[in-house]
């Protein structure tokens, strides 16, 4: 299957301070990559869809000014939580598109990122 | 009303059990449906996809979909201890780029050596 990296897959950080998730495709160039957030014991809760060289479309509730996210390249997406506070520690998992294989719809995930706000 | 019901579990069966995980759904529009299976702190792994119904079988894995019950399935043969992991379903309407992917709440699986 096709591969989706992400990076850091641990961050630890402290209240007010911005951390930055970065998503690649590594074998296929994704047009479209999403980001979601999960909670423990709880499902996948998309954020966002960014796709490449446009703005990002946000889920309803999702502050945009908080999460932002860039898809400057086929193959990287890149989510930037913003003063960060302890209720955003999360689970935040990227998945991507292969707009080459036959079902389109098939998401590759991520391992995601573990954040922690203290 | 979710869009997609799933029962968290968690499951627990001896190994080499029958596993039956399923989904219920309200959307009559979804037409590609997927099982994800996640380990704990990873991420979510595809292991099917099927297109309307019918059945699909990839080894001890079968999955079934029954449009017209809005009920999908996930059966695994001779459950293994590395099976153990949470179990998601996953549908969506279409493939076009603007196209979600709706995910149920996952089922917990043990399975017990």
């Amino acid at each position: 299957g096709a591969v989706v990296s992400q990076h850091p897959s641990r961050v630890i950080c402290k209240s007010g301070t911005s951390v930055k998730i970065e998503c690649r495709s590594l074998d296929f160039q994704a047009t479209t990559m999403f980001w979601y957030r999960q909670f423990p014991k709880q499902s996948l809760m998309l954020m966002a869809t960014s796709n490449e060289g446009s703005k990002a479309t946000y889920e309803q509730g999702v502050e945009k000014d908080k999460f932002l996210i860039n898809h400057a390249s086929l193959t990287l997406s890149t989510l930037t939580v913003t003063s960060a506070h302890p209720e955003d520690s999360s689970f935040y998992i990227c998945s991507a598109r292969d707009p080459g294989r036959v079902f389109t719809d098939t998401q590759y995930f991520g391992p995601g990122t573990r954040l922690t706000v203290l | 009303q979710k869009e997609v019901e799933q029962d968290p579990g968690p499951l627990s069966v001896p190994e080499g059990a029958i596993v039956s995980l399923n989904c219920t759904y309200s959307n009559s529009a979804f037409q590609y449906f997927m099982w994800y299976r996640q380990y704990s702190r990873k991420g979510p792994e595809l292991l099917m996809y099927t297109y309307s119904s019918g059945n699909k079988e990839d080894g001890r894995f079968t999955a079934q979909v029954d449009k017209s019950s809005k009920y999908i399935s996930l059966f695994i043969r001779d459950s293994q201890p590395s099976d153990s992991a949470t179990y998601l379903c996953a549908m969506s309407a279409g493939y076009s780029s603007a196209s979600k992917i709706i995910f149920g709440s996952g089922t917990r699986l043990s399975i017990r050596p």
